[in-house]
Parts: structure tokens; C-alpha cells; sequence
């Protein structure tokens, strides 16, 4: 089974210019979540989607950040305009949501990650 | 709002020995609980998941405990190696809002 796809691996821009990621779930997941990861830190959720729809943005910063997933399969990430404190790793995970009370509901499966360098 | 947090932030030990890793979550309203490594300048990778109603899990060296009552995970690792070096970090979500929530990771370094 195929995993988590995501590109580019590694990304180095100057600060106000714009940057797109690329996740491609596994197939049949249904959420797919969009993680930043600071280094030292654990990941912080960004956005949720379920299909199509977004579950919860709560964490992402709207004014510069975007995310879809317009086909309910893969999904983009995109900054606009990048600062420097957007120097990240961005993971995307998904997972597949059988019901309550089956084994590994809600388990995630990560891609590698693009790492991004805002200079 | 649930808080998750691991303990040590780093540690040290020989090659060969069996060593604990903690995390402690506030809100026991949990599905389960999922342990993950990363290697460094990587994506993560799931080892061992807990469902709520499980007290363990054990995969080869791995062994996972559970206790939501007191809002407590622990991954033992038996006969470390050098390569278990990596950081490990324990993930909760919630089964009120379904947010996950990560701790910041505890970064093991094996001594050859």
C-alpha cells in the first residue's frame, strides 16, 4: 500500500514570496490533516479536512495561509506572502475514520514532510 | 482544553539498557493514543496505538501502556540499540472536538 505523497521535499524562499505544497493521501482516506512543525516542536494542526469539507482551520492563519482539497482526494497548502517564522516543516497525514470501537479508528499515516525555508 | 506533555525532553542513556518514556495528557475524554518516531529531517512514523478500551500494545521491543484514569502513557523500550535514537512523541485526540493533540517530544540519543 502506497503512503503519504508530498512535494517538494525542501523548499528555500525569501520572506513575502508565495509557496505551494502538495500532499497526496492514502488511497480511500478520508481526512487528510495539515500539520506546521517548528523544529523542537511536536506539530501543530493547521486544518482538518473530511472529504471535501474542512473540519477545523481554527489554527491556521488565514490571512496568509490557504489549504483545498477540491476533489475530496489531494490536497494543496499554499503561503502567501511567507515570513520568516513560517521556517517549517509541514506534514500532511490522513487517516481512515471507520466507526467508533474498530480497531485503529482515527490512526494517522505522515508523509515525509517539506521542509521550508523562509529566508 | 487538552494539554499534552512528555518527559524527559531529552535523554541519554547506554546502548543495551530497557528505558520509560511518559506522557501525560490532561483530558482522559480520549479514542486512543498513538506513539510515533521521527527521525531527524523526517515525517513520522506511527509505532504502537492504544484504543481507549486497551490497557497495552507491544510491538517487538515496544511496549505501550494506557492508563486514562490518571492520564498517563508509557512506551517501553527493551535492549535499546543505536538505532532507537530519534524523537519520540505520544499523540492524543480528543473525543469531544476530534483535534489531535501532540506532545513536544522526548529526543532519545542511544550511547554506542
Amino acid at each position: 500500500e502506497a503512503g503519504v505523497a508530498q512535494s517538494p521535499r525542501y523548499k528555500i524562499i525569501e520572506k513575502r514570496q508565495s509557496v505551494a505544497f502538495w500532499c497526496n493521501p492514502i488511497s480511500g482516506h478520508a481526512t487528510l490533516y495539515w500539520y506546521q512543525q517548528i523544529l523542537g516542536q511536536g506539530p501543530k494542526l493547521l486544518i482538518q479536512f473530511q472529504n471535501n469539507g474542512v473540519v477545523d482551520d481554527s489554527q491556521l492563519p488565514k490571512d496568509r495561509f490557504s489549504a483545498e482539497r477540491l476533489k475530496g482526494v489531494d490536497s494543496t497548502l499554499k503561503i502567501q506572502p511567507a515570513k520568516l517564522e513560517d521556517s517549517a516543516v509541514y506534514l500532511c497525514a490522513s487517516s481512515d475514520r471507520p466507526g467508533q470501537g474498530t480497531p485503529n479508528y482515527n490512526e494517522q499515516f505522515f508523509g515525509p514532510g517539506t521542509r521550508l525555508t523562509v529566508l | 482544553k487538552q494539554e499534552v506533555t512528555q518527559i524527559p525532553a531529552a535523554l541519554s542513556v547506554p546502548e543495551g539498557e530497557n528505558l520509560v518514556l511518559n506522557c501525560s495528557f490532561t483530558d482522559s475524554a480520549i479514542y486512543n493514543l498513538q506513539w510515533f518516531r521521527q527521525d531527524p529531517g523526517k515525517g513520522l512514523t506511527s509505532l504502537l496505538l492504544i484504543q481507549s478500551s486497551q490497557r497495552e500494545q507491544t510491538s517487538g521491543r515496544l511496549n505501550a501502556s494506557l492508563d486514562k484514569s490518571s492520564g498517563r502513557s508509557t512506551l517501553y523500550i527493551a535492549a535499546s540499540q543505536p538505532g532507537d535514537s530519534a524523537t519520540y512523541l505520544c499523540a492524543v485526540p480528543s473525543n469531544r472536538d476530534d483535534k489531535i493533540i501532540f506532545g513536544k517530544g522526548t529526543r532519545l540519543h542511544i550511547l554506542p
